[in-house]
């Protein structure tokens, strides 16, 4: 399989600028997560969905962040307006019931 | 909810000398332990994964224990290479929590030659 495909790999934008995050998972997987991944923070799970529903959103910073799955190929993490401190590695991954995860590569987000 | 606490944060060995890093987890339900493996500037790979059925798992120089009891499992290497150099990541998760996976705060692992 091609794995999860995460775009852009990498994103440099403006404090207040709209930034969006995409992910395609595994063909086959149903469950998607998306994590933030920071020197200070390490690893963080932000969201993650199960057959196309969000089902824990806790770790969502603020109302600045959102997450979509319009369908079981495509996910979203939106951030607006972005600030600084939003600068992270942000990862996808997916899985098929209680399986191993697979991480896609990664968007490295820096926010200037 | 789920506490993942790893130990040591860094360890530096030897090549050829083994290296053991340990998790501890709070929550007695989780029953699902994958570590990964991340290389400088990669993504996180599952490297083993043990269920909460079975108390040993080796696959050739790696190898993970679990103790359901005192809730703490370990990854072991042997032999260890250059090439093993990278930050190990610990993890449990629970079916009941949704496979929602709680992750260690890593372990940095330097292999000298």
């Amino acid at each position: 399989d091609a794995g999860v495909i995460q775009s852009p790999r990498h994103e440099v934008t403006e404090m207040g600028q709209e930034v969006t995050l995409r992910c395609k998972p595994i063909s086959g997987h149903n469950s998607l997560f998306w994590y933030r991944q920071t020197m200070m923070r390490g690893l963080e799970l932000l969201i993650y969905f199960n057959n196309n529903v969000p089902i824990d959103d806790s770790g969502m910073p603020e109302d600045r962040f959102s997450a979509k799955m319009p369908n079981a190929s495509f996910s979203t993490l939106k951030i607006q307006p972005s600030e600084p401190r939003d600068s992270a590695v942000y990862f996808c991954a997916s899985s098929f019931e209680d399986s191993a995860r697979r991480f896609g590569q990664g968007t490295r987000l820096t926010v200037v | 909810g789920e506490n993942v606490e790893q130990h040591p944060s860094t360890l530096s060995v030897q090549e050829g000398d083994s290296a053991v890093i340990k998790c501890t987890y709070s929550d007695s339900a989780s029953n699902y332990f994958p570590w990964y493996k991340q290389e400088l500037g990669k993504r996180p790979q599952l490297i083993i994964d043990i269920r909460s059925n079975v108390g040993e798992k080796k696959d050739q120089r790696i190898a993970v224990t679990l103790n359901k009891t005192a809730k703490h499992f370990s990854l072991h290497i042997t032999e260890t290479q250059p090439e093993d150099s990278a930050v190990y990541f610990c993890a449990a998760s629970t079916r009941a929590a949704g496979n929602k996976l709680t992750f260690g705060g890593g372990t940095r692992v330097l292999v000298k030659p």
